[in-house]
């Protein structure tokens, strides 16, 4: 099946841990990006791919990490710098040039 | 930055009756998306949409980008329509979301 997965659905972590959470699509698409959903409101960019080997930081980028070395895989680390991260991360991927996006069903962190 | 307003916030229907969402974005855009987020936080892609008109069996969109404002149209609304919808526009790679219309729709 094509489509963007995410995993862990659900994840607990301790305060002052680093945690990564995974992003794989098998559509080619050569832009991935991360979202951070805070309860009732919309959708903030976290960092940002337009290609293998490069990103970019979104609008809301400190205490979070990325790497993009393959172009199926944009994998996020919420570090212990990160003032709040409990929140849903979703990510998302598309066509290069800022094309439609297509979303995965998400990963809710939470820590303790 | 450019500022993305969506109106109502809030929405309650009775099955079967119709609705219109707008979303008015602060400057000029590139593309722009609909999407309608489940109860589970699914967002499930309704229309790309630059500019124009399209439909997709109850639901309809029109992008006006010179006058910078989009519309959402849902008729004979059903339950299954309930969630939260979202647009988001596009300026230099980057997506910027606007805070959503919350629908109910009653039984």
């Amino acid at each position: 099946d094509g489509g963007i997965t995410q995993s862990p659905k659900y994840l607990f972590r301790k305060e002052g841990q680093n945690v990564t959470l995974s992003c794989e699509q098998n559509l080619n698409h050569d832009a991935m990006y991360w979202y951070r959903q805070d309860p009732g409101q919309g959708l903030r960019l976290i960092y940002y791919s337009q290609i293998v080997n490069d990103f970019q930081k979104g609008d809301i980028a400190e205490g979070y990490s990325v790497s993009r070395e393959k172009k199926e895989s944009f994998p996020l680390t919420v570090t212990s710098a990160q003032k709040n991260p409990t929140a849903f991360y979703l990510c998302a991927s598309g066509l290069a040039g800022g094309n439609e996006q297509f979303f995965g069903p998400g990963t809710r962190l939470t820590v303790l | 930055g450019i500022q993305v307003e969506q109106s109502p916030p809030d929405l309650i229907l009775q099955e079967g009756a119709n609705s219109t969402l707008r979303c008015n974005f602060s400057d000029s855009v590139n593309n722009l998306q609909w999407f309608h987020q489940n109860p589970w936080g699914q967002l499930i892609n309704l229309f790309y949409i630059p500019s124009g008109t399209k439909q997709n069996g109850r639901l309809s969109a029109t992008t006006v980008a010179t006058e910078r404002y989009s519309l959402l149209y849902i008729s004979s609304s059903q339950t299954t329509d309930s969630g939260v919808y979202f647009c988001a526009v596009l300026r230099t790679y980057k997506y910027i979301f606007g805070t959503g219309t919350r629908l109910k729709v009653l039984a």
